[in-house]
């Protein structure tokens, strides 16, 4: 069946180091893949969709790539700020129908000013 | 403004006693979900209906049963709540598969 597997559970950074996450996914069909961020306290919300269409995505200074051969999509920013301190997860759009994503684990990011 | 709201946000039962989550959204989402959220596990998916008295099953829904009588409300029952129960249960609704809007979340605890 359909698959995510997020292998970072954490990743401490400083103020403008660069931020790179890896996901890697299984599916029989064109995948389209996500991007989440959950702020403490709070709940998921979208940040980045990528599908095959477009391979890219890019929304509030983070872009999302996915790369076919190794079957990978990684979401990445320059600089981080205090501000991204989060947990992202990604997540696939399942091939079976329905209405339900797979989620990855998630990775949770500190920040430090 | 897009909304989902869950009641109660904090909640402490014991072992044996029912439990009643509620969720609500004001988008007229036909779509709506239950997930727990443990350390390590991510969001796994409990139920996920597509409208009125239409659930489905998801990932984990042994010990769960959910009612929608209203597009606007879904609930997430625990009868006889379990200790491995504890969790933080969150809700969303969704107009398309890919973004959906999650609530709150609810921390329960079960002693």
């Amino acid at each position: 069946g359909d698959s995510v597997t997020q292998k970072q559970g954490q990743v401490t950074l400083s103020e403008d180091d660069f931020l790179f996450i890896n996901c890697t996914y299984s599916t029989t069909t064109y995948p389209t893949l996500l991007w989440y961020v959950q702020y403490p306290g709070q709940g998921p919300q979208l940040l980045l969709k990528v599908t095959t269409a477009n391979n890219k995505g890019i929304s509030r200074g983070f872009e999302a790539t996915y790369d076919k051969g190794t079957t990978s999509f990684h979401l990445q920013k320059a600089s981080v700020q205090e501000s991204d301190s989060a947990v992202y997860f990604c997540a696939l759009v399942g091939s079976q129908g329905g209405r339900a994503l797979i989620f990855g684990t998630g990775t949770t990011v500190s920040v430090s000013p | 403004d897009m909304k989902v709201t869950q009641m109660p946000r904090y909640l402490i039962k014991r072992m044996g006693e029912n439990v009643l989550l509620e969720c609500g959204q004001d988008m007229s989402h036909e779509t709506m979900y239950w997930y727990r959220q443990d350390p390590g596990l991510g969001l796994q998916l409990i139920y996920i209906s597509y409208d009125v008295d239409s659930n489905s099953e998801g990932d984990i829904p042994k010990g769960y049963r959910v009612s929608r009588k209203k597009r606007e409300h879904f609930s997430l029952i625990l009868d006889s709540a379990k200790t491995n129960q504890t969790s933080v249960y969150f809700c969303a609704s969704s107009r398309d598969i890919y973004e959906q809007y999650f609530g709150p979340g609810t921390r329960l605890t079960v002693l």
